[in-house]
C-alpha cells in the first residue's frame, strides 16, 4: 500500500511567520504534489515536482515555495504567512506512467491568526 | 479551460436507498477518471481510475462507470459508514506534464 505522510495534521501560525509544511511518501514515486483545499472552491494545485531538485507552479503558486532535495521528500513553504492562506493543505504522489493515481496524505490543516 | 462538474452537492439517502452520483468532465484528452471518498478533515481515499469508455469498477456497495462525457458512481444499499464526500477528477495532459482536475464533490449522507 502506498503511504503519505504529512508532518502535521493541524498547525496555527501567527500573521507573517515562515511556516514549513512537510511531506514523506514511501513507495519511491516519482511525482509529486501540494494542494489546497477550500470549501466551494475544491482541490487547487500549488506546486508540483516530477523529479528531486525540479518544481514546476501549479495554478495558485502566489505566497508559497517548495523544495525537494530527495525523491521521498517535498516540503511546501509559505514564506510569510497570511490570514488567506488559513486552508487544509493535501500532499500527494503518483508513480510513473502507467499509474497516474495520486494517492493523498492525511492532510494538514492550518489555521492563520 | 478543463472542467469536472459533480451532481449533486449533496445527497441524503436512507439506508439501503441506491442512488448515483454524477461527474461531467470537459477535458481535452482524457487520459484517466479518479473517484476518491473522503470522510471530514481528512485526505482524500482512492477509490478507482476509469481509462476508457465503457469500462466499469466494482468495490463493495459501489460502481464507477464512465462515458464520453461523464462518470457516475453507483451506490446500492447503502449504509451509514458510506457517509462521505466523494470527489472525482479527471486527469489530462498538458504541456508534457500530468494534470488533474477535481471536481467539488458530492456530499452524500446515510440515515440509518
Amino acid at each position: 500500500d502506498v503511504k503519505v505522510t504529512q508532518s502535521s495534521r493541524y498547525l496555527v501560525k501567527r500573521t507573517g511567520e515562515k511556516v514549513f509544511l512537510e511531506c514523506v511518501q514511501d513507495m519511491d514515486h516519482e511525482n509529486m504534489f501540494w494542494y489546497r483545499q477550500d470549501p466551494g472552491l475544491g482541490l487547487r494545485l500549488i506546486y508540483f515536482s516530477y523529479d528531486v531538485k525540479m518544481k514546476e507552479k501549479g495554478d495558485i503558486p502566489e505566497g508559497y515555495s517548495v523544495s525537494r532535495e530527495k525523491k521521498e521528500r517535498f516540503s511546501l513553504i509559505l514564506e510569510s504567512a497570511s490570514t488567506n492562506q488559513t486552508s487544509m493543505y493535501l500532499c500527494a504522489s503518483t508513480g510513473v506512467a502507467g499509474d497516474e493515481t495520486q494517492y493523498f496524505g492525511p492532510g494538514t490543516r492550518l489555521l492563520v491568526l | 479551460e478543463d472542467q469536472v462538474t459533480q451532481s449533486p452537492e449533496a445527497l441524503r439517502l436512507q439506508e439501503g436507498e441506491s442512488s448515483s452520483l454524477n461527474c461531467s468532465y470537459t477535458v481535452s484528452g482524457l487520459r484517466g477518471l479518479f473517484w476518491y471518498r473522503q470522510d471530514p478533515g481528512k485526505g482524500p481515499e482512492f477509490l478507482f481510475t476509469l481509462y476508457s469508455a465503457g469500462e466499469e469498477k466494482e468495490k463493495e456497495r459501489l460502481k464507477a462507470t464512465l462515458t464520453k462525457k461523464e462518470s457516475f458512481l453507483h451506490i446500492t444499499a447503502p449504509k451509514p459508514e458510506d457517509s462521505a464526500t466523494y470527489l472525482c477528477a479527471a486527469l489530462a495532459f498538458s504541456g508534457g506534464y500530468q494534470k488533474v482536475t477535481f471536481g467539488i464533490g458530492t456530499k452524500l449522507q446515510v440515515i440509518p
